[in-house]
C-alpha cells in the first residue's frame, strides 16, 4: 500500500514567487492534514481536510496560503507571494475515518521549501 | 492553550543501551491522546508508541515504551537494546479528543544511536 506522498521534495524559490506543494494521501483515507516546521521550532498544524470539506483551518498563517483538496482525493497547498519566512519543511498526513478519534495519522515525508 | 515541551534537543546512547526521552505536555482537557513520532533522515514520519490519557496501564511497542503520568502530565519514551536504526527526530505529540483531531507537537528530540 503507498503511503502518503509529497511533491516536490525540495523548493528554492526567490521571495515573491508562487509555490504549489501537492500531498496525495493513502487512498481511502477521508482525513488529509497539513503542517509546517520551522527550522528549530514545532511542527505547527496548519488545516483539516475532511474530503473535499475544510473541517479546521485555524492554523493558516494568513491569507498567502490557500489550501484544496479536489474531490476529496489530493491536496495541493499554494503560497503567493512567498516570503522568507514560510520557509520551512510541510508535512501532509492523513488518516482513515471521521469520528474514530485516535486513528493513527500517517505523514509523508515531507517538502522542504526555502524562499531566498 | 495546549503545550508540549521537550527539554531535550539532543541525546546519543551507545548500541544496545537504554535512552529515556522526556516530554512533558500542558492542558485542561481530560481526556486525549498521547503520541511518540520518529522521523528518520529523509524519511517519514512513523507513529512509534500511542497512550490513551484513560488508560493507567503504560503502552509498549516491543522494545519501545512509556511512563505516562497523568498527574504530572509527563509523557516519557524508553527506548531498550537501541539499534542503529533508532537513530531519528523523536517528536512527542498530543491531541485533545473532541476537536478537530489535530496534533500538537513539541519540538524534537535528535537521537543518535552509535555504534
Amino acid at each position: 500500500e503507498a503511503g502518503v506522498t509529497q511533491f516536490p521534495s525540495h523548493s528554492v524559490i526567490e521571495k515573491g514567487q508562487t509555490v504549489t506543494l501537492r500531498c496525495d494521501p493513502i487512498s481511502g483515507h477521508d482525513n488529509l492534514y497539513w503542517y509546517r516546521r520551522v527550522m528549530g521550532k514545532e511542527i505547527k498544524f496548519l488545516l483539516h481536510f475532511v474530503k473535499e470539506s475544510k473541517q479546521d483551518e485555524s492554523g493558516m498563517p494568513n491569507n498567502r496560503f490557500l489550501a484544496e483538496r479536489t474531490g476529496g482525493t489530493y491536496s495541493t497547498l499554494k503560497v503567493q507571494p512567498a516570503e522568507l519566512e514560510d520557509s520551512g519543511v510541510y508535512f501532509c498526513a492523513s488518516s482513515q475515518r471521521v469520528g474514530e478519534y485516535g486513528n493513527t495519522i500517517y505523514f509523508g515525508e515531507g517538502s522542504w521549501l526555502t524562499v531566498v | 492553550a495546549q503545550t508540549v515541551t521537550q527539554s531535550q534537543p539532543e541525546m546519543s546512547v551507545q548500541e544496545a543501551e537504554t535512552v529515556t526521552l522526556s516530554c512533558t505536555y500542558d492542558t485542561s482537557e481530560s481526556n486525549y491522546y498521547l503520541f511518540w513520532y520518529k522521523q528518520p533522515p529523509s524519511r517519514q514520519m512513523i507513529l512509534v508508541i500511542r497512550q490513551e490519557a484513560y488508560k493507567q496501564q503504560n503502552a509498549t511497542e516491543n522494545r519501545f515504551s512509556v511512563n505516562f503520568q497523568k498527574a504530572a502530565k509527563s509523557f516519557s519514551l524508553k527506548i531498550s537494546d537501541s539499534q542503529l536504526g533508532d537513530t531519528a527526530m523523536y517528536f512527542c505529540a498530543f491531541m485533545p479528543l473532541g476537536g478537530s483531531e489535530k496534533l500538537v507537537f513539541g519540538k524534537g528530540t535528535k537521537l543518535t544511536v552509535n555504534p
